[in-house]
C-alpha cells in the first residue's frame, strides 16, 4: 500500500526566505506526482505536476523535483511572501487516471 | 470554463439523516473523482467514474455511501443514516482522458463541508 509522508508538518518563516518542503513515498512505482496548495476551508489548487520520467518542473517562484528511485520529491519556494501561507499537499498516482494518494500536508506560514 | 463546482458548500445535518452532494465537473472532463478530507489530514480517495461507469471504489465507501454519474456529466454522492464520523470535507475532482486529449492533472472543486450533529 502506498504511503505518502510530508515533512515538516508545519513551518513558519519570515518573508523573503527561500524554503523547501519535503515529500516521500514508499512505492516508487508511480506514474506522476502532483503538488497542491490548499487555503483554509477551501479546495485544492494544482501547483505543479511531475511525470515519473521527469526530474523537475518549474512555475514562477516554485520548483518541484522528483527522485523516483529514492521515493522523494521536494517543493522549493523562492523569496517567500505572506500570500504563500497555506497548506501544501503532495500526491502520487500509480497509473494514468488512477486515484491520488495524498500526504498529510505541510502548513506554511510566512510572516511579514 | 468555470471550473469544478460543488453544492452545497456547507451542510449541517442531524445524525441518522440522509444527505446528498452534487459535483459538476469541468465541461468535457470525462473522469470524475470523489475524495474525503478530515481536519488536519490529506484527502482520501472514495471513488471515481469514467463517463457514467464507476470504475473503482475505496473500502472507505461503506454501504451507507453511494455515488452516481447517470449521464456522464454531474455526479451525486449520497450518505444514508449519517454518523458523526462522516463529518468531513467532501472534495470532487475531474480531468479529461480521451484519445489524443489527456491532461494528467486533477482539478478540484471547493468542496462540501459536512457537519453531523
Amino acid at each position: 500500500k502506498q504511503e505518502v509522508t510530508q515533512i515538516p508538518a508545519a513551518l513558519s518563516v519570515p518573508e523573503g526566505e527561500n524554503l523547501v518542503l519535503n515529500c516521500s513515498f514508499t512505492d516508487s512505482a508511480i506514474y506522476n506526482l502532483q503538488w497542491f496548495r490548499q487555503d483554509p476551508g477551501k479546495g485544492l489548487t494544482s501547483l505543479l505536476l511531475i511525470q515519473s520520467s521527469q526530474r523537475e518542473q518549474t512555475s514562477g517562484r516554485l520548483n518541484a523535483s522528483l527522485d523516483k528511485s529514492s521515493g522523494r520529491s521536494t517543493l522549493y519556494i523562492a523569496a517567500s511572501q505572506p500570500g504563500d501561507s497555506a497548506t501544501y499537499l503532495c500526491a502520487v498516482s500509480r497509473t494514468s487516471g488512477s486515484r491520488l494518494t495524498f500526504g498529510e500536508g505541510t502548513q506554511l506560514t510566512v510572516n511579514p | 470554463d468555470t471550473g469544478v463546482s460543488q453544492n452545497p458548500r456547507h451542510k449541517i445535518t442531524k445524525r441518522g439523516q440522509n444527505v446528498t452532494f452534487r459535483c459538476d465537473p469541468i465541461s468535457e472532463h470525462n473522469r470524475l473523482y470523489w475524495y474525503r478530507q478530515t481536519l488536519g489530514q490529506g484527502p482520501e480517495f472514495l471513488t471515481y467514474f469514467q463517463n457514467e461507469a464507476q470504475l473503482e471504489k475505496s473500502r472507505l465507501l461503506s454501504d451507507r455511501f453511494s455515488a452516481e454519474r447517470p449521464k456522464g456529466s454531474f455526479s451525486t454522492l449520497e450518505i444514508q443514516r449519517t454518523e458523526q464520523g462522516d463529518s468531513a470535507m467532501y472534495l470532487c475532482a475531474s480531468r479529461i482522458d480521451r484519445w489524443g486529449v489527456s491532461s494528467y492533472e486533477q482539478y478540484f472543486g471547493p468542496g462540501t463541508r459536512l457537519t453531523v450533529t
